[in-house]
């Protein structure tokens, strides 16, 4: 599975939108992109996947470069619940195999 | 609501005992995956299941063993518990194909 390469650290103002970025300059055809949060004392929490094409859900927006070597993960309207670090993982679709988790991003919301 | 379940939120057990960690999901997955969490070094894979019976090594399995007699449940075994084994466990499950995966609420163990 491809390398992903994240910030250690991000600021947000309330309200604001959070911009998460994720490089994953080697990602092969059939690897997704999948985002996971994990706020403190919890464990992770699935946000969003995609492959080629920009997705949103209830909870974000996703949106992969042309090139697929890089995304964004967006919180439109950031709370102080969004404090979390933001785990970018990239991975084959399959029946098996590890879901491997770097250090992720650590998004700090403000008041 | 997709439910993983692991059996204790704290525990506290003595080096050399024999530890056991479950956990059960409700969602007829495949996949199941323990992992470890400790300050500074993020999540890390001690193993995972594709199936009933089969088993894998994740990167830190070393002093652990597992145990999938049933799809849903997957075991953690720490055979002679150590104060290095002191630390936040996660299991977690997915399906197959895209790996949306769901995790249990954690078991802090400690070990004196």
């Amino acid at each position: 599975d491809a390398k992903t390469t994240q910030p250690t650290s991000m600021d947000c103002a309330e309200g604001r939108a959070a911009n998460l970025p994720c490089n994953h300059s080697t990602i092969s055809g059939n690897e997704y992109v999948y985002w996971y949060r994990q706020i403190h004392s919890q464990g992770p929490q699935y946000i969003i996947h995609g492959l080629k094409n920009n997705e949103t859900n209830e909870m974000a927006s996703l949106i992969i470069t042309e090139d697929r070597k890089s995304s964004t993960l967006i919180l439109p309207h950031a709370t102080l619940r969004d404090t979390a670090v933001y785990y970018c993982i990239v991975r084959v679709a399959s029946n098996t195999g590890k879901l491997i988790f770097g250090q992720g991003t650590t998004l700090q919301v403000k008041p | 609501d997709v439910k993983v379940t692991q059996s204790s939120r704290y525990l506290v057990k003595r080096t050399g005992e024999k530890v056991f960690l479950e956990c059960v999901q409700d969602m007829d997955h495949e996949n199941m995956f323990w992992y470890r969490q400790d300050p500074g070094l993020g999540l890390r894979l001690i193993y995972f299941s594709y199936d009933v019976k089969m088993k894998e090594k994740g990167d830190i399995p070393e002093g652990y063993s597992v145990s999938r007699e049933k799809k849903e449940r997957f075991s953690l075994i720490l055979e002679s518990a150590s104060t290095n084994q002191t630390s936040m466990y996660l299991c977690a499950s997915s399906g197959t194909g895209i790996f949306k995966a769901f995790f249990g609420q954690g078991t802090r163990l400690t070990v004196v």
